[in-house]
């Protein structure tokens, strides 16, 4: 069983839409989410940071994480055609200095 | 200078060859980490370096080595390639434990 689970889509919206994205986790020890967007031929861009749980917003990007359900999820709110990306879950412990474990990713389309 | 950037963008090797990529991290960033992320997947943790020492490792062979110099600036290296070590090979800097991870657009590595 792999430490992060993202379900790989592909998804695609209309312009506009509310676009959830999500991620489970099994190691509890886990304490800082990402989310990571990642154009074709780039490197991932970091869009949003969480420690433990909350919420936190950005823009039109909110991130959420329930660590007791071990399930982290991202909204894009009047979703974009320059949104179509791949967009990839990441965690990591405390101690494990810069050691990122990333979810599959989730391929996003928005039509216009 | 800003940004990480990595070289060469696109390798074609042999099975059985040897490779070495190479990083320029972003000014100010003393940690070095490489990732590797095969088509369709997210991008898995090969190694940390901090002031020039390994100080991490993924689940990869001791045929996947690096460097990390003075000027922070590092190297991949991969010997006896394998067809699956075809892939996207990520680079990215950052503070440590810090939590702006910066990324390259990496080199994407094919193994014939």
């Amino acid at each position: 069983q792999k430490e992060v689970e993202q379900d790989p889509g592909p998804l695609s919206v209309p312009e506009g839409a509310i676009v959830s994205l999500n991620c489970t986790y099994s190691n509890s020890a886990f304490q800082y989410f990402m989310w990571y967007r990642q154009y074709s031929r780039k490197g991932p861009e970091l869009l949003m940071y969480t420690y433990s749980s909350g919420n936190k917003e950005d823009g039109r990007f909110t991130a959420q994480v329930d660590k007791s359900s071990k399930y982290i999820s991202l909204f894009i709110r009047d979703s974009q055609p320059s949104d179509s990306a791949t967009y990839l879950c990441a965690m990591r412990v405390e101690t494990s200095g810069s050691r990122l474990t990333f979810g599959e990713g989730t391929q996003l389309t928005v039509n216009p | 200078e800003t940004g990480v950037t990595q070289s060469p963008t696109h390798l074609i090797k042999t099975r059985g060859q040897q490779v070495t990529l190479r990083c320029s991290s972003q000014s100010g960033h003393n940690t070095v980490s490489w990732y590797q992320q095969a088509l369709g997947q997210g991008p898995q943790f090969i190694f940390q370096y901090y002031r020039e020492e390994e100080n991490g490792r993924g689940n990869f062979p001791p045929r996947f080595s690096g460097l990390q110099f003075p000027n922070y600036s590092s190297e991949l290296n991969v010997n006896a390639l394998e067809l699956d070590d075809s892939a996207l090979y990520l680079c990215a800097s950052s503070f440590p434990g810090g939590y702006g991870y910066t990324f390259g657009s990496g080199t994407r590595l094919t193994v014939v």
